[in-house]
Order: structure tokens, then sequence, then C-alpha cells
């Protein structure tokens, strides 16, 4: 089973607003990633995070490494149609092999 | 092109056949992983290749899943004696360098289907 809890499940967006999410483990992790997965396809990267506390950002999204290493979070800003989708956090706690969160689906408002 | 290749793209198989799904990882990635995608949930970890060797078999669900990348490049997972429950996206993933956590790259995957 998977050792990652990522919330929200699901949220509805706007178009233009702010997003955030976020993934939470009971064990220490040393790296978190964060991939977006569109239907039909694998997941694609959007960052990796390699520290404890570093924020790290590439264009209208933003992702930090908590200081704690069992957490991480998402923002997009300023959403737009083509940002919906499923997002996943994933991180290396254990070898090489990645550990993923449940995902959080993206939908927008109708 | 240059991501990760994966085919075939979809596959069904009847119960108890055998199948066998192949990675074509981007060219000069050293390391090779395979994951399984239930339907609504996260990938989960099969299996690594580092080059040829085979260095984590720990998420293989049972003996009739089977992988190999015998030249260090293209890697096969084998699936003996389907059954239904094998249902899932499988996908592969390369990553460039032999250090640990490095960011890894998908495939699209192949949606296998048992019926």
């Amino acid at each position: 089973g998977q050792q990652l809890n990522q919330s929200p499940q699901s949220m509805f967006i706007q178009e233009g607003e702010d997003v955030s999410m976020n993934c939470t483990s009971s064990s220490i992790f040393n790296t978190w990633l964060w991939y977006k997965q569109d239907p039909g396809e694998g997941p694609v990267l959007l960052i990796a995070l390699y520290k404890a506390g570093e924020l790290t950002s590439n264009g209208r999204l933003t992702a930090q490494f908590g200081i704690t290493r069992k957490d991480s979070f998402l923002n997009i800003s300023a959403s737009i149609p083509s940002d919906v989708g499923i997002y996943f956090c994933a991180g290396h706690n254990a070898g090489n092999m990645l550990t993923f969160g449940g995902g959080t689906r993206l939908m927008v408002k109708p | 092109g240059a991501g990760v290749s994966q085919s075939p793209r979809y596959k069904v198989a009847k119960r108890g056949q055998d199948v066998a799904l192949r990675c074509d990882p981007i060219s000069g990635h050293v390391s090779l992983f395979w994951y399984q995608q239930a339907l609504g949930q996260g990938p989960e970890f099969l299996t690594y290749f580092q080059n040829e060797a085979q260095l984590d078999k720990s998420g293989l669900p049972s003996d009739r899943f089977f992988a190999e990348r015998p030249e260090g490049s293209v890697s096969t997972l084998k699936i003996q004696r389907t059954q239904q429950e094998d249902s899932a996206v499988y996908l592969c993933a390369s990553s460039l360098a032999e250090q640990n956590y490095q960011p890894q790259h998908f495939g699209d995957g192949t949606r296998l289907s048992i019926l």
C-alpha cells in the first residue's frame, strides 16, 4: 500500500484561481517530486525537490519540501483550463524506487 | 522520439495467457523502472534495473511476473498465466544516472485488460 497521503482527493477550479494541494507521510523522504498525468498518458515531471526547506518554482507552479521531510505542497497560481488533470506527489524514502500518493484530480467548475 | 517508449499501448488477453510488455528507455539512461497503476490510484513500484542488473524486484506481486533487460537498454515485463487482477496500466520509467534519487521520466504505459 501507499505511504503518502495526498489531499484533497479532488477539487474544482475556476480559471484564474490559485490552487493548493499537499502530501504528507509518517516516514521521512529524501526527495519530493510532483508529477501531472493526463488521461491515457504517463506522469510528466513538474518539479523535483532535494533538500528540506527547499522552495522551487516552475512557471506558475511552486512546490516546497517540508522542514520535517515528511510533507510537501504544490501551489498553482492563476489556473488555466489546461491545468486540469491528476497531480501526484512522489518521493524516494528507501532505495531508488518512487512511492506515489493517491493523486489530486483537478477539474473545471461548470 | 526522445522519450520513454512503451509497446503495445493496449493489450487484451484472455485469462491464463502469457503477455510481454516492452519498454525502450531514453537513450543513455542507466536506470529503468516498472510500475503498476490500478484504476484511480497512483503508480506502485514493481522492479528496478541498473544497466542489465535487476537490483530490486521486491514489488513484483507474484512469481508469475518476470522482467529482464539483457543488454542494458530495452526491457521486457512478462506476465505468465494472467489473471483478472493483473488488469492495470504498466508504466516504465528511466533515469539518467546511477546515483540515488534521480528524477524518473515515464512512458505513456501499456493498458492491459484481462478478460
